[in-house]
């Protein structure tokens, strides 16, 4: 069936580069998601990137996909202490979406 | 500006108790859909709903059942609440096939005693 892997934990220091990583195992998907969830609030969509592309940048967040490895990764870069949540990995499979586990990204001052 | 809502934000309800979550969107969306969030665990689908009336099982929906009388509303009904049903609740709508265009209620957190 459908998986979405993502590693649970990732410490940044404040003004470095974030980059979170996320494996998926349905190569039918059509796109892939970030999500993104605050303390106490429900889930933000982010970003999203159709599956015939291998990167799309939007502001400080880039998105890369290697279809072939089926890894998708997350960049955030000059990351602020705003930035600190959990950030879901997604894909749509159907009419469904298929969710990570999520990434807890902490801010080191 | 509100899109989803969903009914509580907290409840607390003992063993055994009916429970009925509410969630209401504004945006027409055809699909609906019920997450249960456990730390560990992310996002379990529970029930989804595509049309009025029409309701399909998700990964965990073991002890649940799901209502769609309206487009705009997705009830989710605890039958017979347990301790184990203690979690965060999400709610979250799309247009058909469309997940770039999804939003998703604040959450429900509820606890079973």
């Amino acid at each position: 069936g459908e998986d979405v892997e993502q590693s649970l934990f990732l410490s940044v220091r404040e003004g470095d580069s974030s980059v979170i990583n996320c494996t998926y195992t349905d190569s039918s998907s059509t796109y892939l998601y970030w999500y993104k969830q605050e303390p106490g609030a429900g889930l933000q969509l982010l970003t999203y990137i159709f599956s015939n592309m291998d990167m799309k940048q939007d502001q400080r967040l880039t998105v890369l996909l290697n279809k072939k490895d089926k890894h998708l990764s997350l960049r955030i870069a000059d990351t602020q202490t705003g930035d600190s949540a959990i950030y879901f990995c997604a894909e749509s499979a159907d009419d469904k979406i298929i969710f990570g586990k999520g990434t807890r990204l902490h801010i080191l001052p | 500006d509100v899109k989803v809502t969903q009914s509580s934000r907290y409840l607390v309800k003992r063993t055994g108790e009916k429970v009925f979550l509410e969630c209401v969107q504004d945006m027409d969306h055809e699909n609906m859909f019920w997450y249960r969030q456990d730390p560990g665990l992310g996002l379990r689908l529970i029930y989804f709903s595509y049309d009025v009336k029409m309701k399909e099982k998700g990964d965990i929906p073991e002890g649940y059942s799901v209502s769609r009388e309206k487009k705009e509303r997705f009830s989710l009904i605890l039958e017979s609440a347990s301790t184990n049903q203690t979690s965060m609740y999400l709610c979250a709508s799309t247009r058909q096939g469309r997940w770039t265009e999804a939003f998703f209620g604040q959450g429900t957190r509820l606890t079973v005693v």
